[in-house]
């Protein structure tokens, strides 16, 4: 399934730094979405973009900030990250903002915080 | 509030049995139900829905799904498992109005010869 992309795939970060995550659907859709996977807990919903309008902030902490500036392009920004923070980032994308509609994940991109 | 439960994080069959991942869910409303699978180094991909159609739901790989309001279940089956079946699957339910999907912990499916 290559209609959600993301990069990079893995990411090596120290507390310090700066970095961002890139997600790009080809699916046409208008919603997407950022979730965070950890080992042994739920995939958690982080934030959602309807039409590149922010929808949801499930309580993310301030050092991820995320940007949606068109609906085919997610960010996630990340600064003073801790290592509880290091986990699989998911980008999704559905047609609509909707309970009924299927999202599609891209393959993630697998972040540690040293 | 909506949540989800899947009973056994790991499952173990020997190739060609059945297989059958459990999923509970819990909802004061009439629920939308997916089965994600996630193989290794990749995202989730869809195995199929249930949206108030048909309580028997297929999807692709030969696994299909019962939706069973009295037991609040949406258990995922296959008749005969393959190699290549060996992945975690995800259980998903949402109730609102908007996407936001809740997801169960996962069972991670073992297929031996």
């Amino acid at each position: 399934e290559t209609g959600v992309t993301q990069t990079p795939r893995h990411l090596v970060m120290g507390m310090t730094n700066k970095k961002s995550l890139k997600c790009e659907q080809h699916l046409g859709h208008n919603a997407m979405y950022w979730y965070k996977q950890s080992a042994k807990k739920p995939l958690e919903l982080m934030f959602v973009y309807n039409f590149k309008e922010q929808t949801e902030n499930n309580s993310v902490p301030s050092r991820f900030s995320p940007e949606c500036p068109n609906s085919s392009h997610l960010f996630l920004h990340l600064h003073t990250l801790q290592p509880e923070d290091s986990a699989l980032y998911l980008c999704a994308s559905s047609a609509r903002d909707r309970s009924q509609e299927t999202q599609y994940f891209g393959p993630g991109t697998r972040l540690l915080v040293l | 509030a909506q949540s989800v439960t899947q009973l056994g994080s790991h499952v173990s069959v020997s190739e060609g049995a059945l297989v059958l991942l459990r999923c509970n869910y819990s909802s004061s409303v009439p629920p939308y139900l997916f089965w994600y699978v996630q193989y290794p180094n990749q995202g989730l991909q869809l195995l199929l829905k249930y949206t108030s159609a048909a309580t028997l739901v297929k999807g692709i790989n030969g696994f299909e799904a019962e939706f069973k309001k009295s037991e609040t279940s949406f258990h995922l089956t296959k008749p005969s498992a393959h190699m290549s079946d060996a992945a975690e699957y995800f259980c998903a339910v949402n109730t609102g109005t908007a996407s936001k999907l809740t997801f169960g912990t996962g069972t991670r499916l073992q297929v031996t010869l």
